[in-house]
């Protein structure tokens, strides 16, 4: 099958610009999740959906980042204005079964300058 | 937060010996698993342990899990070259299926 797939795969904007990075899970799995990893650290959670609802998205930071998933499947991440500190990875995972494993894209690299 | 804590930060073997990275954790889980990450091939995922088993195999790669301790660990049996990586664990603490992860241990394998 093939697998979670995201673009852009690099990015790099200066501070205050806008950017949006999109994600399509695996066919047919429900839930989808958007990472950040800061570089040296383990991903951090930002927001996961079940279909096209929310599920938590309590460490969005919501005054710059957004996010949704239309129709369920494919989703898209924003930051409007980016920030220094947001430099990073950003990571979308899907799952197939609950509390199975996640399957991850490669990744966005962000950098903001 | 960080949930889980992995141990050593970094790793340096030769090839051909023996991997150990520790975890720890602080909350009762749902189960535990191990990621790899490397620039080739992103994160992936390893092994999965639940709260109620104590061991797993998986081709080269034996993980453990003592609840009672909050501890687990990823040994990497006969080290390749391929298995220079950092290792994460990461925890499945709540009803929302969500994954709280460590910083990784960043593993080294000299030819």
């Amino acid at each position: 099958e093939a697998g979670v797939a995201q673009s852009p795969r690099y990015k790099i904007i200066e501070k205050r610009q806008s950017v949006a990075f999109w994600c399509n899970p695996i066919s047919g799995h429900a839930t989808l999740y958007w990472y950040q990893q800061i570089l040296g650290q383990g991903p951090k959670l930002l927001i996961q959906f079940q279909n096209n609802g929310v599920v938590d998205d309590s460490q969005l930071p919501k005054d710059r980042f957004s996010a949704e998933r239309l129709k369920g499947v494919d989703s898209t991440l924003k930051i409007q204005p980016a920030k220094l500190e947001d430099s990073a990875v950003y990571l979308c995972a899907s799952v197939s079964r609950w509390r199975g494993e996640q399957y991850f894209g490669p990744g966005t690299r962000l950098t903001v300058t | 937060s960080q949930q889980g804590e992995e141990d050593p930060q970094a790793l340096s073997i030769q090839e051909g010996e023996n991997a150990t990275m520790n975890c720890s954790y602080k909350t009762s889980i749902n189960n535990l698993q191990w990621y790899r990450q490397n620039s080739g091939r992103g994160l992936v995922h390893l092994i999965l342990i639940r709260s109620n088993e104590r061991e797993k195999h998986s081709g080269r790669l034996r993980v453990t899990l003592d609840t009672s301790k909050k501890s687990s660990s990823l040994l990497i049996t006969a080290s390749r070259a391929a298995d220079t990586a950092s290792y994460f664990c990461a925890t499945d603490v709540d009803s929302n299926y969500q994954l709280i992860w460590g910083a990784g241990t960043k593993l080294i394998i000299k030819p």
